[in-house]
């Protein structure tokens, strides 16, 4: 079955630490790959999204990402978070296969300490 | 318009009342999906449309639940009937087309009494 793992509820990070939120995926079709935030009161806003090319994908706000196909893995990465980052962020996967219907992880909240 | 709108934000009802929901998407975008997605939850596929036209309907829960986009632009998702398990917020997004970036409004947050 199609699916999306996102293994951290929660995670906390430092103001200026680094972050990597974790999202591993089953899908039988070449997937395109998506991180979303959402904000509190506000929309889900699309970070990066991967289609095809180059593994490493530049995002907004200073994220990036990496598909990783041989672990089924699409990581989120910042080198230094700030305390506006603090969000809930998703991971999703489509495919043509499946009329580019998005499946979606369970989301990690990210808290930044002071 | 600038960006999808979803009205309204919150809702409450009681248990057996039905409900619509509104969205507005982004004048020239083609696609528009709804989803729901429950507390501590990633949102779930419930249907789409592609101008007006609603190829997969797969998501929705129950026929309870309906959606229509008669002139291809504004969306309502219906609910009849409503149960408590309904609770949940409901996203409208929209697109350029299938295959890309979807656009998300604030959503509507349902409370079922």
């Amino acid at each position: 079955a199609q699916s999306v793992t996102q293994p951290d509820i929660h995670i906390t990070v430092s103001e200026g630490a680094s972050l990597e939120l974790r999202c591993n995926y089953s899908y039988g079709a070449t997937p395109y790959l998506f991180w979303y935030v959402q904000s509190p009161g506000q929309g889900l806003q699309l970070l990066l999204k991967y289609f095809s090319g180059d593994t490493l994908v530049q995002g907004i706000k200073g994220f990036e990402a990496e598909f990783k196909r041989s672990q089924s893995s699409f990581n989120l990465r910042k080198p230094s978070v700030h305390w506006s980052d603090a969000a809930e962020y998703f991971c999703a996967v489509g495919a043509k296969d499946s009329n580019y219907q998005l499946i979606w992880g369970a989301g990690t909240k990210l808290i930044i300490k002071p | 318009g600038a960006g999808v709108s979803q009205s309204p934000r919150y809702k409450v009802t009681k248990r057996g009342q039905d409900v619509t929901l509104r969205c507005d998407p982004i004048s020239s975008h083609a696609t528009l999906y709804w989803y729901q997605q429950a507390l501590g939850q990633g949102p779930e596929f419930l249907t789409y449309f592609n101008y007006e036209a609603q190829p997969d309907k797969s998501g929705l829960p129950s026929d309870r639940f309906s959606a229509e986009r008669p002139e291809g632009s504004i969306s309502t998702l219906t609910i009849q009937r409503t149960e408590q398990r309904d609770s949940a917020m409901y996203r409208c997004a929209s697109s350029s087309d299938r295959v890309e970036t979807q656009y998300f409004g604030p959503g509507t947050r349902l409370l079922v009494l």
